[in-house]
């Protein structure tokens, strides 16, 4: 089936460091999520991304999904403490029902150093 | 508000309890997602409905694990006879189209965290 793997597992950064996690999916994707979730939380949905090498940005937070369609990176530029999280990709699969659903990454830890 | 509401945020229960979840969508949402998280994991899918229509549940791991939307607004995920690999926060998520046009956002709710003893 779907596996979606996420490097690294953990990440430790001083405040202000640049911080990438990487999403790679065994399969080619018709889309990709990311979401973040705080400590204690629930998935907040961050961004989708559709097009063969697309790159979006969201303030210091920049989005990019591979030229085939099986990878992707978000890259936080000069991390704060409100980064700190867990980050996710999510890939869409069609079930045997017909129904599209989200075949979520193992998750990236961030935590900041202050 | 107007988002996701699940209850109860926490719930312990002894093995071999019955315990049920609830989820609020948000209202005029389509499709609602049930997920289950366990700890230092990404959500796992368990199931989707469409409506009261229960579409997929592909993903639920036995058939103590039953849910239900009857009326096509709240749901409710029920566990029977708990185990201890139960324990884990069940995540609920709703979206506004229906998952077969894909490319939908999911807004989760805030989880119920189950503990079993």
């Amino acid at each position: 089936g779907q596996q979606v793997m996420q490097i690294p597992q953990y990440q430790h950064v001083q405040e202000g460091e640049d911080f990438t996690t990487y999403c790679n999916s065994s399969t080619t994707l018709s889309n990709i999520q990311w979401y973040k979730q705080r400590p204690g939380g629930h998935p907040v949905f961050l961004i989708q991304l559709v097009k063969s090498g697309e790159v979006k940005k969201q303030k210091r937070l920049t989005f990019q999904f591979g030229e085939a369609k099986k990878n992707s990176s978000l890259h936080i530029t000069a991390t704060q403490t409100t980064d700190v999280g867990t980050y996710f990709c999510a890939g869409p699969r069609i079930s045997n029902f017909g129904n599209e659903k989200l075949t979520f990454g193992t998750g990236t830890r961030l935590t900041i150093i202050p | 508000g107007a988002g996701v509401s699940q209850s109860p945020r926490y719930k312990v229960a002894k093995r071999g309890q019955d315990v049920a979840l609830r989820c609020d969508p948000i209202s005029g949402h389509v499709s609602l997602f049930w997920y289950q998280q366990a700890l230092g994991q990404g959500p796992e899918f368990l199931t989707y409905f469409q409506n009261e229509a229960q579409l997929d549940k592909s993903g639920l791991p036995s058939d103590r694990f039953f849910a239900e939307r009857p009326e096509g607004s709240v749901s409710t995920l029920k566990i029977q006879r708990t185990q201890q690999e139960d324990s884990a926060v069940y995540l609920c998520a709703s979206s506004l189209i229906p998952s077969y046009r894909g490319r939908e956002t999911q807004y989760f709710g805030p989880g119920t965290r189950l503990l079993v003893l």
